[in-house]
């Protein structure tokens, strides 16, 4: 499995466009990278998901280069509630690690 | 229905009694998983069951014990517990089929082990 290595805290305004950024050097070629949201006393939750170039849905966007050994999630507009840990996966079958998260905080 | 639910919300329990967690999802997923977490800490990865059976053990203490009796049911048996098992106990479900890898999270059970 991809060890992934993201920033351990970031605060952004809200408003703002928060970029997270993603390391994962290791990634095989049959892994997906995804995203979860958790905040404290809950599960986490499914953000986005994507292999290559750009996914984006509703609340989201996932950037990857062509190399895949990076990948950046972008919120656009966060919000007070968007103040969350963030976690980056990489993998492809039903096991999947969670590295250590990002610790957004989004300030008035 | 696109809900884990997991009961109870909270357990607390003594160092010699014998509890269970329940986790249901009726979302038809054959993909059936335990974590635990501790404050501050990600979510590690316990147990995973495919198909009801039992996949992966992440080298867990024979003190937890979980079952799947099928498809939609997968519980979670604590016996004999240490202070340090004190945590939240999440469980999560997905579809086996194609690549997509969206697990759902139930809510967890915060449980303190006295």
């Amino acid at each position: 499995l991809a060890k992934t290595t993201q920033p351990i805290s970031m605060d952004s305004y809200e408003g703002q466009e928060v970029n997270i950024t993603c390391s994962h050097n290791n990634i095989a070629t049959n892994d997906y990278i995804t995203w979860y949201q958790q905040f404290p006393s809950q599960g986490p939750r499914f953000i986005i998901q994507g292999y290559k170039t750009k996914v984006t849905n509703e609340v989201a966007s996932l950037f990857i280069p062509a190399d895949r050994k990076s990948s950046t999630l972008s919120l656009p507009r966060v919000s007070l509630s968007d103040t969350a840990v963030y976690y980056c996966l990489v993998g492809g079958d039903d096991k999947i690690i969670f590295g250590k998260g990002t610790r957004l905080h989004i300030l008035p | 229905d696109t809900e884990v639910t997991q009961t109870p919300k909270h357990l607390v329990m003594g160092m010699t009694n014998k509890k269970s967690l329940k986790c249901e999802q009726h979302m038809g997923h054959r993909a059936m998983y335990w974590y635990k977490q501790k404050a501050k800490k990600p979510p590690e990865l316990m147990f995973v069951y495919s198909y009801e059976k039992l996949s992966i053990n992440e080298s867990v203490p024979s003190r937890f014990s979980p079952e799947c009796p099928n498809s939609s049911l997968l519980n979670l048996h604590l016996h004999a517990l240490q202070p340090e098992d004190s945590a939240l106990y999440l469980c999560a479900s997905k579809h086996l089929a194609g690549y997509y890898n969206e697990q759902f999270f139930g809510p967890g059970t915060r449980l303190t082990v006295l």
